[in-house]
């Protein structure tokens, strides 16, 4: 069965440093999506992609975030300073275009961040 | 897009049939009601989704009453394995939307030997 996959599966990092989050959605999906969940709370949405545009976001995804997809494989997040508070696991989803109304999002395992 | 209320634990054994059940007064008629499953330390993963009345597949069951302000997801002879925390969401799945979920804070079960 086709998955979401991300890497690293960890990163630590200093404060003030740039990270890159990589992930490599199912082939034949449309959407992408990252969220984040901070140790012990809820998942968040941060932002979708589709058509090679950042279609929504969250107020979490301000100026220090950034989204790319660099060729036809791969979605990146991007933060450009991180902070303390950055310190969460990042998921990330795609999903396929059906045109149905019952659209599953897959998610990845994870990228755990953590900010020194 | 509906706020969800559901347990915030639920115990059981093995071999036991688990109800977990969600509440959704406010569901819009364009809702859907969708069920994710989360393992520590891993991404959600969908379990199932309906609009009405019930749904089957592999994993489990999604019952959903006419008046749709609430539903229940079977899990039916639990293992060790379904230990893991269920979310229950709802919203308008539309083609060409974003379709963003916004999870709660889940209903954490805990399968016991």
């Amino acid at each position: 069965e086709p998955e979401v996959t991300q890497t690293p599966s960890h990163q630590v990092t200093q404060m003030g440093q740039e990270v890159i989050l990589r992930c490599v959605p199912i082939s034949n999906h449309l959407y992408f999506y990252w969220y984040r969940q901070i140790l012990g709370q809820k998942v968040e949405f941060l932002v979708s992609f589709y058509n090679n545009e950042i279609s929504e976001k969250s107020e979490i995804f301000d100026d220090q975030f950034s989204v790319e997809r660099p060729d036809g494989s791969n979605f990146t997040l991007k933060i450009r300073s991180t902070k303390l508070e950055d310190s969460a696991m990042y998921f990330c989803a795609s999903r396929d275009y059906s045109g149905r109304n019952t659209d599953t999002q897959y998610f990845g395992p994870g990228t755990r961040l953590t900010v020194l | 897009l509906a706020k969800t209320t559901q347990p915030i634990s639920m115990d059981s054994y093995e071999g036991q049939e688990v109800n977990i059940t969600c509440s959704h007064n406010n569901i819009a008629t364009n809702d859907y009601i969708t069920w994710y499953q989360q393992f520590p330390s891993q991404g959600p993963r969908f379990i199932i989704q309906g609009y009405k009345t019930k749904v089957t597949n592999e994993v489990a069951s999604l019952f959903i009453p006419a008046d749709r302000k609430s539903s229940t997801l079977s899990l039916p002879r639990v293992s060790l394995s379904d230990t893991a925390v269920y979310y229950c969401l709802v919203g308008v799945v539309k083609s060409g939307a974003t379709n963003k979920l916004i999870f709660g804070t889940g209903t954490l079960l805990a399968v016991q030997p």
